[in-house]
This record gives structure tokens, C-alpha cells and sequence, in this order.
């Protein structure tokens, strides 16, 4: 049983609409992390939220942190091709453990 | 800065044997993660080292060990491989390994076991 759950698991969109990924738990967690992935490479950091509540925007992506810090959301605005990727939710506990989502993989259509 | 890198890339082994990867984190970064990424699991963590020391441990066999080294450089070592153990392992590195610090992965290194 994953810690983190995300969801959708998969999403296809046309270019220019936009998306919203979740990333829910039952624990709460000192920080979360997402990462975007692409075939044959590793996971890259996109953003760390740490506070509960706390919304940080890259450029056309919007990143929530639940108020309780169990929950996140990306969000992300008249989404292009090379969006597409695999999404990951990673939370962050006190043992220093990178616990993560099972990923959303989107594709953006041109 | 060079950044993680692991090797091989791609590896093919029989079930049985045993096989030794490699990951050679950014300079300067002490922590380093070992994590196994399926489609059906997803990104599952094996265990972090820091300055030499195992600081955490994942649900996994004994037959997946690691350890590592005075430079920071880490091995992961699989024993008597099952198919089921067919996979991309990840490292990844950080300089603290905090809470909310950033792990920078590598390309990995895809595991298929026949």
C-alpha cells in the first residue's frame, strides 16, 4: 500500500488546457516534494512546500500544500508538450525518508 | 558540478547470480538513497547512506545490501536475483539529507533479470 496516493494515474490533454494532479495521505509529513520524470532519466525536483497552506507557482505550475500537511496539488495552466512526464509526489518525514506517490503520467497532445 | 551518475545503464543477468551497481553522487553531497521503480510499485526506497553509515532501511530482503564508501561513492548489491527483481534502481544524492532537502537523481540503472 502506497503512503502517498495520486491520482489521476493517467492524463491526456490537448495543448493549452489545463490540469490538476492530487497527492493525498493519511499521514502528515514535514514537507512535500514533487518531481517530474521523463523516459530514460531520473526523477528532477520541481518544488518543496513546507508549510501547511503554503501555494508556490513556477512559471505556469501551481503547487498547494494542504493546511494539514497530509495533501498536495499541482496544478498546471494551458499545459504544453513538453509537460508530459511522470509526476511524482514525494513526502518528507522526520527519518529522512523519501516516501512516494506512485506517479501521474500526462501527455500533452500538440 | 557534475551531477549523480550510475553505471552501468543497463544490465541483463541471469536468475541466480548476483550483480553490483554503482552510484557516484554530486561532490560534496554525504547522503545518498537507493530507490527500486516499477510500473506496478512505483518508486519504492531501499535504503540512505550517510558518511558511510546506513541511516534508514526500506522493506526489503536481506539480498539487497549496500554500502559506502570514504569519497561518498555507494554500491548496491542484489544476491541469488529473482525476475520479480527486474527494474530501474535510482540513486539519488543530497548534501545533508534533511528534511526538505533536495535529492538530485541519477539516470539509474535498468536491471533486467531472465
Amino acid at each position: 500500500t502506497q503512503l502517498l496516493e495520486q491520482s489521476p494515474q493517467f492524463l491526456s490533454i490537448q495543448e493549452g488546457e489545463n490540469l490538476t494532479v492530487y497527492c493525498n495521505s493519511s499521514s502528515v509529513f514535514s514537507s512535500l516534494q514533487w518531481y517530474r520524470q521523463e523516459p530514460g532519466e531520473g526523477p528532477v525536483l520541481l518544488v518543496t512546500v513546507v508549510t501547511g497552506g503554503e501555494v508556490k507557482k513556477l512559471k505556469r505550475l501551481t503547487f498547494q500544500f494542504g493546511d494539514a500537511r497530509k495533501d498536495s496539488s499541482l496544478h498546471i495552466t494551458a499545459a504544453q508538450p513538453g509537460d508530459t512526464g511522470l509526476y511524482l509526489c514525494a513526502g518528507v518525514r522526520n527519518d529522512y525518508k523519501l516516501s512516494f506517490g506512485a506517479g501521474t503520467t500526462v501527455t500533452v497532445r500538440a | 558540478k557534475a551531477g549523480v551518475t550510475q553505471t552501468p545503464r543497463y544490465l541483463i543477468k541471469t536468475r541466480g547470480q548476483q550483480v553490483t551497481l554503482s552510484c557516484s553522487p554530486i561532490s560534496g553531497h554525504r547522503s545518498v538513497s537507493w530507490y527500486q521503480q516499477t510500473p506496478g510499485q512505483g518508486l519504492q526506497f531501499l535504503f540512505e547512506y550517510f558518511s558511510e553509515t546506513q541511516r534508514n532501511k526500506g522493506n526489503f530482503p536481506g539480498r539487497f545490501s549496500g554500502r559506502q564508501f570514504s569519497n561518498s561513492r555507494s554500491e548496491m548489491n542484489v544476491s541469488t536475483l529473482e525476475l520479480g527483481d527486474s527494474a530501474l534502481y535510482l540513486c539519488a544524492s543530497s548534501d545533508r539529507g534533511d528534511r526538505g532537502t533536495e535529492a538530485f537523481f541519477g539516470q539509474g540503472t535498468r536491471l533486467t533479470v531472465v
